[in-house]
């Protein structure tokens, strides 16, 4: 496989609900990030891993808790949701720090519809 | 301070016509601007990038030009086709630290009728 795939592409939870999205880059890139992607909204940065770090957390409710295993991986796992947070949940990756490009390279996104 | 204001929000253009989606911002540390495109059911990918130190940047069919004193810059598709039917979204960043935050602006869904 080559990219960014994400899994599962369709996600349908009730509040009370506990699951995951995962993301695998092989691309080797070094930077992983979360995106949110709602309708007529511009699209929102959740949360950046550099080197399995945590560098930013964009005021994402506790509700949503990433993991980075490695630098191939990231998950955002999710419960007790809220309808509101239905949307498209995008992950992307860059390459490791250095010749500075900011070309984010995306995945097809996982769908999550909250009951 | 941190906003990218993209317009319009939805375009038709015939085939064989000009699209032009422009974008402005505030943040005079924004360094790079590029254009994302994104298909239905796709992740937005990379159609082309300019940095504030030339006006014009052409990739065959697209066109992005920027104004600095402004703070704005727009991208322009040559001779539209059907199949650059998508949504298409500016973004803008700064340089520093290792990792990238781009700024994105909200869309712009482009149809191209045949």
């Amino acid at each position: 496989e080559t990219g960014v795939t994400q899994t599962p592409r369709h996600l349908v939870m009730g509040m009370t609900n506990k699951k995951s999205l995962k993301c695998e880059q092989h691309l080797g890139h070094n930077a992983m990030y979360w995106y949110k992607q709602s309708a007529k909204k511009p699209l929102e940065l959740m949360f950046v891993y550099n080197f399995k770090e945590q560098t930013e957390n964009n005021s994402v409710p506790s509700r949503f808790s990433p993991e980075c295993p490695n630098s191939s991986h990231l998950f955002l796992h999710l419960h007790t949701l809220q309808p509101e947070d239905s949307a498209l949940y995008l992950c992307a990756s860059s390459p490791q720090a250095g010749p500075y490009t900011g070309e984010l390279f995306f995945g097809e996104g996982s769908r999550l519809t909250v009951l | 301070q941190q906003q990218v204001k993209q317009s319009p929000q939805s375009l038709i253009v015939q085939k064989g016509g000009i699209s032009i989606i422009n974008c402005a911002y505030e943040n005079t540390a924004f360094d790079y601007f590029p254009w994302y495109q994104q298909f239905p059911g796709k992740g937005p990918a990379l159609l082309i990038a300019i940095r504030p130190d030339v006006s014009e940047k052409k990739e065959g069919r697209f066109t992005i030009s920027f104004n600095k004193s402004a703070k704005q810059f727009s991208l322009h598709i040559m001779d539209s086709q059907p199949g650059d039917s998508a949504t298409y979204f500016c973004a803008a960043s700064s340089r520093g630290g290792a990792t990238n935050k781009l700024i994105f602006g909200t869309g712009t869904l482009l149809a191209v009728q045949p």
